[in-house]
């Protein structure tokens, strides 16, 4: 089993339309989780971290849950700016540098 | 708005040939990151710097080495590549007492024949 897993998509939703990832890691011991993004052939670029309580940024908002160890994005009102592909990233609870990275899912929003 | 800088952006090399990836940030940041990029899979670390004159293995060392050069600069240097390190390169950094990095590099696409 891969320590991050996500749905590699493509999701294809219509501007306006809400559209939520979800991601699943194994490592019970993680304690920090992000979301970034990246576009075709380019860098990733972090969104935002996720935190126990949940979280919002704008249209943006992160939620974890610990029990069932997954993490959620939901998106609304969805941009064409938005087509990209979502990485889910959980650090292994071990240090610094210990962060998993998963494959990302690909949104694809259409006119 | 430099932000992380690397060099090359494209490289074609053969087989046992040499080469040092460069990487420079202007950001005061004191911790810096290797990572490679292979489709279907993660960003994978491949060293780590948490601050000048230390660096650490990450997940992928193997056929790598590093150089934390100053506070600026993190190289990667391919001592013989192989067809196996075909791959995007990415660096990146991040400030102190933040776990995750904060910025990337625009990555440097690799091959090896």
């Amino acid at each position: 089993r891969k320590e991050v897993e996500q749905d590699p998509g493509p999701f294809n939703v219509p501007e306006g339309a809400t559209v939520a990832f979800n991601c699943t890691y194994s490592n019970s011991a993680s304690q920090s989780f992000f979301w970034y993004r990246q576009d075709c052939r380019k860098e990733p670029k972090l969104l935002m971290s996720v935190y126990s309580s949940g979280n919002e940024d704008g249209r943006f908002t992160a939620q974890l849950n610990r029990a069932s160890q997954y993490i959620s994005l939901l998106i609304r009102d969805s941009k064409l700016s938005d087509s990209a592909t979502y990485l889910c990233v959980v650090n292994k609870g071990t240090g610094r540098r210990a962060l998993t990275f998963g494959s990302g899912t690909r949104l694809q929003v259409q006119p | 708005n430099a932000g992380v800088t690397q060099t090359p952006k494209f490289q074609v090399l053969k087989t046992g040939q040499s080469m040092t990836l460069q990487c420079a940030q202007d950001m005061n940041h004191n911790s810096m990151y290797w990572y490679r990029q292979d489709p279907g899979m993660g960003l994978r670390l491949i060293y780590y710097s948490a601050s000048e004159g230390t660096t650490d293995k990450g997940e992928v060392p193997n056929g790598y080495n590093v150089s934390r050069l100053n506070k600026r600069e993190f190289s990667l240097r391919l001592e013989s590549a192989a067809p196996s390190q075909t791959s995007v390169y990415f660096c990146a950094s991040s400030s102190e007492g933040q776990v995750q990095p904060q910025h990337f590099g625009d990555g440097t696409r690799l091959s090896i024949l």
